[in-house]
């Protein structure tokens, strides 16, 4: 089955700074790979996703990139805040499938200084 | 529209008794998953409904654990003789067909096995 490494496990910025969290996949027929953010004791949020038919993705100050070939995914935060203080996961699915569950990383908590 | 629900937010019990921990999906959402998450761990796969049917149950650890969705829409999940290691918070989410489509997680229950 599927398994998601995701690194590191805790990433320390000061605020304004870039941040990268990094996830490889090795089920090749997985297409569809969300993030997520939990903050302590929240639910988890989606805050971008890719399928696999896109190299990269943007919203405002995030980004995703995939490379498909090397079964890898990153997430990118530029110019950091506080609020971006959480605990973020990378996961992946097939998209289309007959299930669709998610397989988790386990997660790397962020720490924005202000 | 309302988001996921589940209750409790909190629960207590002792070793060997039975629990049930109820989800409330979106209103129209055909797919509902259940997940597991343990202290500094991602969310882990238990169960797959789609409709009232549960189409994948893979990720259910062992007899102890059943869940139902008699009428396609609030869930049910049941926990016998419940054990220590079962201490978790148990996350609830549904998307609209269960084909990859967006997963939206309910604020899960803290189970707490004395």
């Amino acid at each position: 089955g599927e398994n998601v490494e995701q690194h590191p496990s805790t990433l320390s910025v000061q605020e304004g700074d870039s941040a990268v969290i990094k996830c490889t996949y090795s089920d090749s027929a997985s297409n569809y790979f969300p993030w997520y953010k939990q903050e302590l004791g929240k639910r988890p949020q989606l805050i971008i996703d890719i399928r696999s038919n896109v190299g990269e993705k943007k919203d405002q100050r995030i980004a995703v990139t995939l490379n498909k070939t090397a079964k890898h995914f990153s997430l990118h935060i530029t110019e950091t805040q506080p609020e971006d203080s959480a605990v973020y996961f990378c996961a992946a699915s097939i998209y289309g499938g007959s299930q669709g569950n998610l397989i988790f990383g386990k997660g790397t908590k962020l720490s924005v200084k202000p | 529209g309302a988001g996921v629900s589940q209750t409790p937010s909190n629960k207590v019990t002792e070793k060997g008794k039975y629990v049930e921990l109820r989800c409330d999906p979106i209103s129209g959402h055909t797919a509902l998953y259940w997940y597991r998450q343990s202290l500094g761990q991602g969310p882990e796969f238990l169960i797959y409904f789609q409709g009232t049917g549960a189409a994948d149950d893979s990720g259910l650890p062992n007899d102890r654990f059943f869940a139902v969705r008699p009428e396609g829409s609030v869930s049910t999940l049941k926990i016998q003789r419940t054990e220590r290691g079962d201490s978790a918070v148990y996350l609830c989410a549904s998307s609209l067909n269960g084909r990859g489509a967006e997963q939206f997680f309910g604020p899960g229950t803290r189970l707490t096995v004395l």
